[in-house]
């Protein structure tokens, strides 16, 4: 069955970086996009972008310039997701999700993320 | 960015009656290729979203099918024939016809 696992929680600091994990399994990992999403607390998700595993190819959301860096590594089929120079209002939960023609239709528990001086 | 407003956003339903939930999109959701790429995801509390149906009307796997989604163009309609406890959570329509994906805002669920 797919699954697709995230690290666990982040407590950082304004101005750091922090880089989270998802590991997927029971299906082929290079097959599918990955995509970020995020939910700020008690608020609604927000699409964060995707990555080809495959080709590492990758596609952000216009809101996050030059903060967000998708990438992979087939050989132990994990996604990474690392936001940079982090802010009080990148408080959130970050959620992976596997895309199949276009449709987000497995997601992983989320990782929550506390930036806080 | 096409904006997707969903209403109500709050919905007391009485369990085994219906709920519907309605998603308008700022632009047409039909894709060059045909399909209209709008979905539905669930969002129990304290659980990530879980796809429902995806391409309007079609329920994903494992979901009952007391849920139904319907609609064209750019409005949309997920309904619950018979809402049941385990239902309780937020619900979002998402479309990813156009580049940006983008979600409405939620719509709670929640028993009288």
């Amino acid at each position: 069955q797919v699954q697709l696992v995230q690290s666990g929680a982040e407590v950082k600091k304004p101005g750091a970086s922090v880089k989270v994990s998802c590991k997927a399994s029971g299906y082929t990992f290079t097959g599918y996009y990955m995509h970020w999403v995020r939910q700020a607390p008690g608020q609604g998700l927000e699409w964060m972008g995707w990555i080809n595993p495959n080709s590492g190819d990758t596609n952000y959301a216009q809101k996050f310039p030059g903060r967000v860096t998708m990438t992979r590594d087939t050989s132990i089929s994990t996604a990474y997701m690392e936001l940079s120079i982090l802010r009080s209002d990148d408080t959130a939960v970050y959620y992976c999700a596997r895309e199949k023609d276009l449709d987000l239709d497995y997601w992983g528990q989320g990782t929550l993320v506390t930036v806080s001086s | 960015d096409i904006v997707m407003t969903q209403t109500p956003l709050s919905s007391p339903v009485t369990l085994g009656q219906p709920a519907s939930i309605s998603c308008r999109s700022s632009q047409s959701l039909v894709h060059s290729d045909g399909n209209t790429y709008l979905s539905w995801l669930q969002q129990r509390p304290g659980q990530p979203p879980r796809l429902l149906i995806y391409k309007i009307s079609n329920r994903f796997s494992g979901v009952p099918d007391r849920f139904s989604g319907s609609g064209a163009g750019t409005d949309f309609t997920l309904k619950i024939s018979r809402v049941e406890a385990e239902d309780v959570g937020f619900y979002y329509c998402m479309q990813a016809t156009q580049f940006p994906q983008t979600f409405g805002q939620g719509t709670k669920v929640e028993i009288k």
